[in-house]
């Protein structure tokens, strides 16, 4: 069975300070990989997908970017936090035109 | 862009009684998808919907997809404080990627 993994599940950072955030899914094979924030009560944000290894779409210019440096592997990173970029980092797959399946997320708080 | 609106954003209703919510689009959907979130957790995908007024129902949920495929609705019979949590429509963008345009969501809380 297909199983998604996000780490860490909360995190604390002051703002300037760099983002590193994982996802990596297991028991699937080239899946469609995105990146979602949600504020606090609010909607999912698309911020990027990816389609296969190397390929990242953005959805939302903003100080974040992604990378997928295997084809399961998400990557979502900032080199200078600002206090704008709290949220909760959500990250999912699917395959083809179907569901999309979520991690457990990420509550990232900027100080 | 696209514009998904759910209406109500927050509903309160006692144990029992039923509950729905609205998903309307300005313009023709593909298909719509279905999401709960528990409070602090993650979305979880709850079904598809495809064809023009089709109308799908899993235990006391009931989907429907309107004849012009412009809004859907779900609506659950008797609620239980299980059924606590935010309910997303979705919409599938058939281009690249396969990726979901989230309606606003509702809010809907369980009174005992």
């Amino acid at each position: 069975s297909q199983t998604i993994h996000q780490w860490p599940a909360t995190l604390v950072q002051p703002v300037g300070s760099p983002l590193s955030l994982e996802c990596t899914v297991e028991g699937t094979s080239n899946p469609n990989l995105y990146w979602y924030r949600q504020a606090a009560g609010r909607g999912l944000q698309l911020l990027f997908y990816s389609v296969g290894i190397g390929q990242i779409s953005s959805e939302v210019p903003q100080n974040l970017s992604a990378s997928r440096p295997q084809d399961r592997q998400f990557i979502l990173s900032s080199k200078k936090l600002l206090l704008s970029d709290s949220g909760f980092y959500l990250c999912a797959w699917s395959v083809s035109y179907s569901e999309q399946y979520f991690g457990p997320g990420t509550r990232l708080t900027v100080t | 862009g696209q514009q998904v609106m759910q209406i109500p954003q927050y509903q309160h209703v006692q144990e029992g009684e039923d509950f729905t919510t609205y998903c309307n689009s300005s313009t023709t959907l593909s298909n719509i998808q279905w999401y709960k979130q528990r409070p602090g957790g993650h979305p979880v995908f709850l079904i598809q919907l495809v064809k023009s007024g089709e109308v799908k129902k899993q235990k006391r949920l009931t989907f429907q997809f309107g004849e012009a495929k412009k809004n859907s609705s779900l609506h659950i019979t008797a609620t239980q404080t299980t059924d606590v949590g935010t309910y997303f429509c979705a919409e599938t963008f058939t281009g690249g990627g396969n990726k979901l345009t989230f309606g606003t969501g509702t809010q809907l809380k369980v009174e005992l």
